[in-house]
């Protein structure tokens, strides 16, 4: 069964870029027909999709973050990364990394907290 | 605001059957038959529920069905017990959005 664990630091201040790391185990992220999917939730509110990496290394992004994001992948570490520049508050949030199969997120990371303060 | 509108709960008596809708446009929900819902108790991982609006993956209870009608996708829950009180979220493929979500129902169990 495969497990996700998103890792990166909890605490940034507005402007700094946000990176985080989410470690897959129990299967490879370079093996096929997988996308490697970030999620955030805002306090209080819903889930928010913010993009996807292909195991090619094809990157999709949500058009409302697209100049703000990057997703990567570090297959020697089994791996994949989030960066996302010039925070500011509305980026805190709880960040969930999940692989993606059949037009759905089957597994999911618990998250890890972010939050952007000055 | 979330794009897909959710009650922002519900409720039911263990036994008793619930359902929970999810509301989009004919830009997601009415055109694609990709809704997914997910449950989600606080601090843990979401966990997939019904994937292609009404399929299951393996494991899944099957008091846990998914239907869709027009732009409201739908998840009901029969039989409920307390291990089902968590918080529920839709989701939808977009086109050019791609994916997106549900505000969330906190379901209990009374």
């Amino acid at each position: 069964q495969v497990q996700l664990q998103e890792s990166g630091p909890g605490l940034l201040k507005p402007s700094q870029t946000l990176s985080l790391t989410c470690t897959v185990s129990g299967g490879s992220i370079s093996s096929g027909g997988y996308y490697w999917s970030w999620i955030r939730q805002h306090p209080g509110k819903g889930l928010e999709w913010i993009g996807y990496i292909y195991h090619s290394g094809s990157t999709y992004y949500s058009p409302s973050l697209r100049s703000q994001v990057t997703i990567s992948l570090d297959t020697s570490k089994n791996q994949f990364s989030l960066k996302v520049t010039s925070v500011t508050a509305a980026d805190t949030a709880v960040y969930y990394c999940a692989r993606v199969s059949g037009n759905a997120f089957f597994n999911w990371g618990q998250g890890t907290q972010v939050t952007v303060s000055s | 605001q979330s794009d897909l509108t959710q009650p922002a709960s519900v409720s039911g008596s263990p036994g008793q059957s619930i359902t929970i809708s999810c509301t989009g446009t004919s830009s997601d929900v009415g055109t694609y038959n990709l809704v997914s819902w997910y449950q989600h108790h606080p601090g843990k991982a979401p966990k997939l529920m019904i994937y292609e609006v009404s399929q299951r993956p393996s494991g899944v209870s099957n008091r846990f069905s998914g239907s869709k009608s027009g732009n409201t996708a739908s998840l009901t829950v029969s039989g409920l017990q307390a291990e089902d009180e968590a918080d529920y979220y839709c989701c939808s493929f977009a086109g050019s959005r791609f994916w997106v979500f549900g505000g969330g129902t906190k379901l209990t169990v009374l």
